[in-house]
């Protein structure tokens, strides 16, 4: 059975810090992976998708970055968080249906 | 813009009653993903469809690419169906997935 976890379940920032949530996937070969934003209260977004190793198309930019260096891994990063990064983050794997991960809370203050 | 509309934004059931959540896309979708939000605000796949209807217990999800649309029908509603539902719909071309705005179900004795 597939496995996705997420790390870490919640962090609380500063303005300008650095972030670096990660996101892996067991169980399945070369997934397709996506990550995921929803600010309190709003729409949930796609961020990121990737289909391969190495591979990482952007669909909404919001001073974040993202990679894939492992098959089974999708880091989410930023060097300098801004308030507007605050919200929930989910991690998900696809194939048809859109099984998502348990989420990280940020809080940048 | 390609845009989802979800409908009603809440509804309030009494047990044992039933209603449908309703999902508008501007264009046509591939797909459609109903998602409820569990405790912790991650989302737990209920049905994928790329056409016709799904039926799961009380749940029943139907799918008109042509019409533009998609319907998640209750029935029998319990308690333990409060909460967050969400339809995602993807797009023909591409990796995107659009989510609606969700609908905040409530279920009373």
């Amino acid at each position: 059975a597939q496995t996705i976890h997420q790390w870490p379940v919640a962090e609380i920032k500063a303005v300008g810090s650095p972030l670096s949530l990660g996101c892996t996937i067991k169980g399945k070969s070369s997934p397709n992976l996506y990550w995921y934003w929803q600010a309190t209260g709003g729409t949930l977004q796609q961020l990121f998708y990737s289909i391969t190793v190495g591979q990482v198309e952007s669909v909404v930019q919001l001073n974040l970055s993202a990679s894939r260096p492992k098959d089974d891994q999708f880091i989410l990063s930023t060097e300098k968080l801004l308030l507007s990064h605050s919200g929930f983050y989910l991690c998900a794997w696809k194939d048809n249906t859109l099984y998502f991960g348990a989420g990280t809370r940020l809080s940048v203050l | 813009g390609d845009q989802v509309e979800q409908s009603p934004s809440a509804l309030s059931l009494h047990e044992g009653t039933g209603s449908a959540l309703r999902c508008n896309f501007t264009t046509t979708m591939r797909a459609v993903q109903w998602f409820r939000k569990n405790s912790r605000g991650s989302l737990i796949n209920l049905f994928y469809l790329a056409s016709g209807t799904k039926e799961n217990g009380r749940l029943k999800s139907a799918f008109d690419s042509k019409e533009r649309y998609s319907t998640l029908h209750i029935r029998d509603a319990q308690l333990e169906d409060s909460g967050t539902y969400f339809c995602a719909a993807e797009f023909n071309m591409g990796y995107k997935l659009t989510f609606g705005t969700g609908t905040s179900l409530l279920v009373d004795p």
